[in-house]
């Protein structure tokens, strides 16, 4: 069966970075498009962006541009974003889902989510 | 940015009655070349991670009860639970994936009356 299994939570300090990972199972991995979500505690779902199949494309939401990273492993089935410049608004569950073969479709199986503390 | 509009906040519905929630974007979201809805909807549960309910505005995903049902096409959609089961409480979210970036609404939290 699909399954997306992300990395454990972590807890950082204002100004450092994080490197999430989600680890794909059960599919043809270079198949479907990946994208993250962020969900801050109690609020609502706030995409962050996606990465396609071959790694060579990207799209991010204007309010994490110039400090977010998504890459992919073809080799180990995983995808990594990685967040800059933390601040306390970044306090959040992450997830990663699967998106369809193409570009414009729902996101069909999520992760499990990580939870990122930005604290002093 | 396409802005998705839910409607109501919250909503207390009884043991087997309907809950109706209304999503609205700010632009069309249907794209005529292939007359598709570019609209999903989620149901998210107390600590669990977001299930795809319906995607295509009305298309319910494997797995679905039959009790949920999409509907609308351009700018205003629904999404209908009939005969609420105590098992329905969650927040609900619509989003759409026309165009980047994609967008959830804000959330409908059901609750039981």
């Amino acid at each position: 069966q699909v399954r997306l299994v992300q990395s454990g939570a972590d807890v950082k300090e204002p100004g450092a970075s994080v490197k999430l990972s989600c680890k794909a199972s059960g599919y043809t991995f270079a198949n479907h498009y990946i994208h993250w979500m962020r969900q801050a505690p109690g609020q609502g779902l706030e995409w962050v962006g996606v990465i396609n199949p071959g790694g060579d494309y990207t799209n991010y939401a204007k309010n994490f541009q110039g400090r977010v990273t998504m890459t992919r492993d073809t080799s180990t089935n995983t995808v990594y974003m990685e967040l800059s410049s933390l601040t306390s608004d970044d306090t959040a569950i992450f997830y990663c889902a699967r998106g369809g073969i193409d570009l414009a479709a729902p996101c069909d199986y999520w992760g499990q989510g990580t939870l990122v503390t930005v604290s002093s | 940015d396409i802005v998705m509009t839910q409607s109501p906040d919250s909503l207390a519905v009884s043991l087997g009655e309907r809950a109706t929630i209304n999503c609205k974007s700010s632009q069309n979201v249907l794209y005529t070349s292939n007359n598709k809805d570019y609209l999903a909807w989620f149901q998210q549960k107390p600590g669990q991670s977001p299930r795809l309910l319906i995607s295509w505005a009305s298309i319910r995903e494997s797995g679905v009860p039959d009790r949920f049902t999409g509907s609308g096409s351009g700018t205003d959609f629904t999404l209908t639970i009939n005969s609420l089961l105590a098992e329905d409480v969650a927040v609900y979210y619509c989003l759409q994936y026309y165009s980047f970036p994609h967008t959830f609404g804000q959330g409908t939290k059901l609750e039981i009356k």
